[in-house]
């Protein structure tokens, strides 16, 4: 089992509508979980973390967390073409020296 | 405020000859990451490092792969001798302690 697993996609949605990605993890005690998105060629820009259970929402993001599940999810409001990137799951690690694990990432195409 | 600096953007070498990356990061920042992204791959960790001290190299493939962080600021990666395999983006990063990070643009190595 991976320590970060995400769907590598692509997820298509239309212009206007509410894209979902998710992401799961193995580690029961992690404690800190990111977002970014990376558009082709460029480097990955961190847009959310959270760090506690339930919802955080900043503009049209909202990152959803649930440690029960291990699970965390981003949900992108009012899509736009321009949200059309990969977006990458990263997780700290409990214990030890907190390791640092990013998913393969899902790649996102919004459809004018 | 500047963000992460890397240099070069881009190195073409042949195999079996060395390569060293350069890195500045944000100032203030105490925690600095290597990463290897490979196509269609989420970055993957080469070494962190808290000030000068390497906290995380267990992914450095250390027979041929060294870095160093001299005075807790800027950082160096170097790969001797250089293989095909090698051919990758690298990333450094920057965080306060072990949080959200920032990346550079990378340098995107092609080992011929």
């Amino acid at each position: 089992q991976k320590e970060v697993e995400q769907n590598s996609g692509p997820l298509s949605v239309p212009e206007g509508a509410i894209a979902s990605l998710n992401c799961t993890y193995s580690d029961r005690g992690s404690q800190s979980f990111f977002w970014y998105r990376q558009y082709s060629g460029k480097s990955p820009e961190l847009i959310m973390f959270i760090y506690s259970n339930g919802d955080k929402e900043d503009g049209r993001f909202t990152a959803q967390l649930n440690k029960a599940s291990q699970y965390v999810s981003l949900l992108i409001r009012d899509s736009q073409p321009s949200d059309s990137a990969t977006y990458l799951c990263a997780v700290i690690h409990s214990g030890g020296y907190q390791k640092v694990t990013f998913g393969t990432g899902t790649k996102l195409q919004v459809i004018p | 405020e500047a963000g992460v600096v890397q240099s070069p953007r881009y190195k073409i070498i042949e195999k079996k000859q060395p390569v060293a990356f350069w890195c500045n990061p944000i100032s203030g920042h105490n925690t600095l990451y290597w990463y290897r992204q490979n196509l269609g791959q989420g970055p993957e960790l080469l070494i962190r490092y808290e000030n000068e001290e390497a906290v995380d190299d267990s992914q450095l493939p250390k027979d041929r792969f060294s870095a160093e962080r001299l005075k807790g600021v800027d950082s160096t990666l170097k790969i001797q001798p250089a293989e095909l395999g090698d051919s990758a983006v690298y990333l450094c990063a920057s965080s306060f302690r072990n949080y959200e990070q920032y990346f550079g643009p990378g340098t995107r190595l092609t080992v011929t």
